[in-house]
């Protein structure tokens, strides 16, 4: 059973372009998470998602953020005319519904120049 | 809103020793889980225990043991016998959960402490 999928790993842009990350959710996990991690700082919380559905996105920036979780295909993070500030590691995670344990991918880490 | 503390930003130990890891948090809420993640230098972010705050049993996983005083909010980790692959950061976790025990997915996490096993 794979785990956590995310791609790319890495990813370089320079400001003002667009950034998409990618999730696919292990098996059977219909429940994706988005959490940043600036450097030296924990986690914190963007955005959560079912099928089709956003239910709590009370972590994402009002601006130039958004997420999607179709009903084919992975989750997305998108972020639109990225900053300097946006440097960061990305990571999903995803559960089981009814399930509170969330397993993580192994992050994207994008890099703004 | 909910917020987690940990107060040790690195800690070391020697190995084949004990450690314990300090976690407070602070919520109005009566139902709720807490958690332990491990993240190595990979990265790659890994559950290591799970507690439930309904549960007074301390939760265990072979060589790592919690301490839940939930009357106090704090909720420590204890490795025993500490490996050299322990090395990472450990980060505490909480999670609001509903009466029935379904989780509303948000984890908030705290700063983080640098745990370094020595040979």
């Amino acid at each position: 059973n794979a785990g956590v999928m995310q791609n790319p790993r890495h990813l370089v842009r320079r400001r003002g372009q667009e950034a998409r990350l990618r999730c696919s959710p292990m098996k059977g996990h219909s429940h994706v998470y988005w959490y940043r991690q600036l450097p030296e700082e924990g986690l914190k919380f963007m955005v959560y998602l079912q099928k089709e559905n956003i239910i709590d996105e009370s972590g994402m920036p009002k601006e130039r953020f958004s997420a999607e979780f179709p009903k084919e295909g992975p989750s997305i993070l998108r972020i639109q005319q990225v900053v300097r500030g946006d440097s960061a590691a990305y990571f999903c995670a995803s559960s089981y519904r009814g399930n509170h344990e969330q397993y993580f991918g192994p992050g994207t880490r994008l890099t703004v120049t | 809103a909910q917020t987690v503390t940990q107060s040790q930003p690195e800690m070391s130990v020697q190995e084949a020793e004990t450690v314990t890891l300090s976690c407070t948090y602070d919520t109005s809420e009566n139902n709720y889980y807490l958690f332990w993640y491990k993240q190595p230098p990979s990265r790659q972010m890994i559950l290591v225990i799970r507690q439930e705050a309904y549960k007074q049993q301390n939760a265990t996983e072979n060589r790592f043991s919690v301490n839940f005083q939930k009357a106090a909010k704090s909720f420590s980790l204890k490795i025993s016998d500490s490996q050299l692959g322990d090395t990472a950061m450990y980060f505490c976790a909480f999670m609001k959960a509903d009466a029935g025990g379904t989780s509303y997915g948000k984890l908030t996490f705290g700063q983080g402490t640098i745990l370094t096993v020595h040979p």
